[in-house]
């Protein structure tokens, strides 16, 4: 079957950086993304990864590779907007999102 | 209006009740989705529609029943809900549902509770 895999909730600290992962098995690999979802929002685009390598946006960068099944988003300087869920999901051969169950990032000050 | 748009944003109704979720996109894209999001678990694909056409039905109840009049509107029809069907229903829509850098734009969602 298909599965993503990605930690359940972190907890970090203001100021600080954070790397959520997200590891997968899919029938094929189309392409990751990740996405932010603050409580009671809508989910928003935030990275897409096709090819091996680091993709840096701003204070948020996300890492692919394929060979391992495996991807990190990376936020640095947290601030306290930051807290939300992150969402790991991958395209397959099929060209379905194949989504995670979603990390819970909470900031404290 | 800009975005994807979502009406109501939550919902009560009882088992035996009929309602429907309306979702409205303004980014001229072809395809639209309908998701269930359930606490801590992934999101579920349910539909897909593409140029009005439904491309995808991941065996979904018959209790739920989608409607696309046209590209900019989508609807989830539902009736005889089971309390287990309680959780937040996502739209979304994006340009073209088989390109691979595809970005799909979600909705605020309607948050069911069914009594």
């Amino acid at each position: 079957g298909q599965n993503i895999d990605q930690p359940t909730e972190m907890t970090a600290t203001e100021g600080a950086i954070v790397q959520i992962n997200c590891t997968y098995q899919t029938s094929g690999f189309n392409g990751l993304f990740w996405y932010q979802q603050h409580a009671g929002e809508a989910p928003t685009f935030l990275s897409y990864n096709v090819l091996d390598g680091l993709e840096e946006k701003g204070r948020f960068s996300s890492f692919l590779s394929r060979s391992k099944g495996y991807s990190y988003l990376l936020l640095k300087e947290l601030q306290m907007k930051d807290s939300a869920s992150y969402l790991c999901a991958v395209r397959d051969s099929n060209y379905q999102l194949i989504w995670g169950a979603g990390t819970k990032l909470i900031i404290k000050p | 209006e800009t975005g994807v748009t979502q009406t109501p944003r939550h919902l009560v109704m009882g088992m035996t009740n009929k309602k429907s979720l309306k979702c409205e996109q303004h980014l001229g894209h072809n395809a639209m989705y309908w998701y269930k999001q359930s606490a801590k678990k992934p999101l579920e694909l349910m539909f897909v529609y593409s140029l009005e056409e439904r491309v995808e039905n991941n065996s979904v109840p018959s209790r739920f029943s989608p409607e696309c009049p046209n590209s900019s509107h989508l609807f989830l029809h539902l009736h005889t809900l089971q309390p287990e069907d309680s959780a937040l229903y996502l739209c979304a829509s994006s340009q073209d549902p088989s390109g691979s850098q595809e970005t799909q734009y979600f909705g605020p969602g309607t948050r069911l509770l069914v009594l």
